[in-house]
């Protein structure tokens, strides 16, 4: 079952723009975590946030969580052509043993 | 450098086949993973293993198995390949306990025809 679901779909901005995208989820969580895949490759984790954490940086990355309204965001700053990816966040439930639940994804596209 | 491989980049088979999908992690990780990706509708869980010669369904195993006999090999099967199985397929590991991060391979594109 698909737990997140991304919003949006899809987003197109130009190099420099930053680029928010949403995710929410149904049940409680371990932890969110999201990926980014480049065109028909594999999965890349890019950051992990806990349920019980709030905002968290990694270099131009930025994940808030709002457990209390279910729902996650990523916020990529002054982004690059190279960002251009799908990002999927995905959820590990506090009853579902180590299984990710993954959302459909939002295609970002960064033009130059 | 963590590495998952998976055997093939694009399989294309013929209804009725026996398909299997190799994937080998070199990190010693106890937990492994087959997803398989369709557009619109995210990854979703096929199998998964948490030990040499374990394994458990995920979402959606019918049509599908799997065989761990070694630590860092993972195959998945398709006992006769329907073209409703044509799609991208991810092997993924992790280390033990709660997972923190998956590390995945390139995907294998299989064409059913």
């Amino acid at each position: 079952s698909q737990q997140g679901e991304e919003d949006p779909q899809a987003l197109s901005i130009q190099e420099g723009e930053n680029a928010t995208m949403n995710c929410s989820y149904k049940t409680s969580i371990n932890n969110l975590q999201w990926y980014r895949q480049n065109s028909g490759r594999g999965l890349v984790h890019l950051i992990l946030i806990r349920s019980n954490e709030r905002e968290k940086h990694s270099g131009r990355l930025r994940v808030t969580l709002d457990t209390s309204k279910k729902s996650s965001s990523l916020l990529i700053t002054a982004s690059r052509a190279a960002d251009t990816a799908s990002y999927f966040c995905a959820t590990i439930g506090t009853d579902s043993w180590g299984k990710l639940q993954f959302g459909a994804g939002t295609q970002v596209v960064v033009t130059p | 450098d963590v590495k998952v491989t998976q055997s093939s980049r694009y399989l294309v088979k013929r209804t009725g086949e026996k398909v299997f999908l190799e994937c080998v992690q070199d990190m010693d990780h106890e937990n492994m993973f087959w997803y398989r990706q369709d557009p619109g509708l995210g990854l979703r869980l096929i199998y998964f293993s948490y030990d040499v010669k374990m394994k458990e369904k995920g979402d959606i195993p019918e049509g599908y198995s799997v065989s761990r006999e070694k630590k860092e090999r993972f195959s998945l099967i398709l006992e006769s390949a329907s073209t409703n199985q044509t799609s991208m397929y991810l092997c993924a590991s992790s280390s033990g306990g709660i997972i923190y991060e998956q590390y995945f391979g390139p995907g294998t594109r299989l064409t059913v025809t």
